[in-house]
């Protein structure tokens, strides 16, 4: 049962465009949703966070949108650069316990082409 | 910001053997560090979490006697995957948790690929 949904496997962008990533998640205890960029065989790089009592957190070219109701997060990368070209993963953060386990979607590879 | 090593980043090995994979915290130290493993095409998932001192916490699935795991000091966890067969290959990445800082900081290695022959 995946509780953290990346639907989309992939996507490409036109570079100076809008890329839009979309993740959906079942669990509404989570605090935390999370984004991390990953290149092949690399760890993920964080990339911005957004606590669940926001709706929206901007970092630089990053915006990462909260919608509770919906259970829905997405990113935004404005403008798309072809650097950002790797696998977007989302991932929630649970509440409580001292373990602090993260659960990650399945991820979106971006391709963004110049 | 906070660097993780793993070691090695690559290892081949035959059947029947076992492996050991590091990880460590090099500039902090990990209260918690978490190991996880990610097939092709697919996300990571978590298999264990390790706090320093005590013995690891393994999610559902994940057979405890064949990976061991090793949480001896607050900058150093070992993953060993004993008794290594084809189907255990795969990507293995760590991550640690600086306890001074907020929930959700966590550090990821470079992750290790192991093959088995």
């Amino acid at each position: 049962d995946q509780q953290v949904k990346q639907n989309s496997p992939s996507l490409s962008v036109q570079e100076g465009r809008i890329s839009i990533l979309n993740c959906d998640y079942t669990n509404s205890m989570f605090d935390y949703f999370l984004w991390y960029k990953k290149y092949p065989a690399e760890g993920p790089t964080f990339l911005i966070s957004i606590s669940s009592i926001k709706d929206k957190n901007e970092d630089g070219r990053f915006t990462v949108f909260l919608n509770k109701s919906a259970k829905h997060l997405s990113l935004h990368i404005v403008p798309s650069q072809p650097g950002d070209s790797a696998v977007y993963f989302c991932a929630a953060l649970g509440s409580g316990g001292s373990n602090y386990k993260l659960t990650f979607g399945k991820g979106t590879l971006l391709t963004v082409n110049p | 910001g906070a660097v993780v090593s793993q070691h090695p980043s690559w290892v081949i090995c035959k059947s029947g053997t076992s492996v050991k994979i590091e990880c460590r915290s090099l500039d902090f130290q990990a209260t918690t560090m978490f190991w996880y493993r990610q097939f092709p095409k697919q996300s990571l998932m978590l298999m264990a979490t390790s706090n320093e001192g005590s013995k690891a916490t393994y999610e559902q699935g994940v057979e405890k006697d064949k990976f061991l795991i090793n949480h001896a000091s607050l900058t150093l966890s070992t993953l060993t995957v004993t008794s290594a067969h084809p189907e255990d290959s795969s990507f293995y990445i760590c991550s640690a948790r600086d306890g001074r800082l907020a929930a959700e900081t966590q550090y990821f290695g470079p992750g290790t690929r192991l093959l088995v022959l």
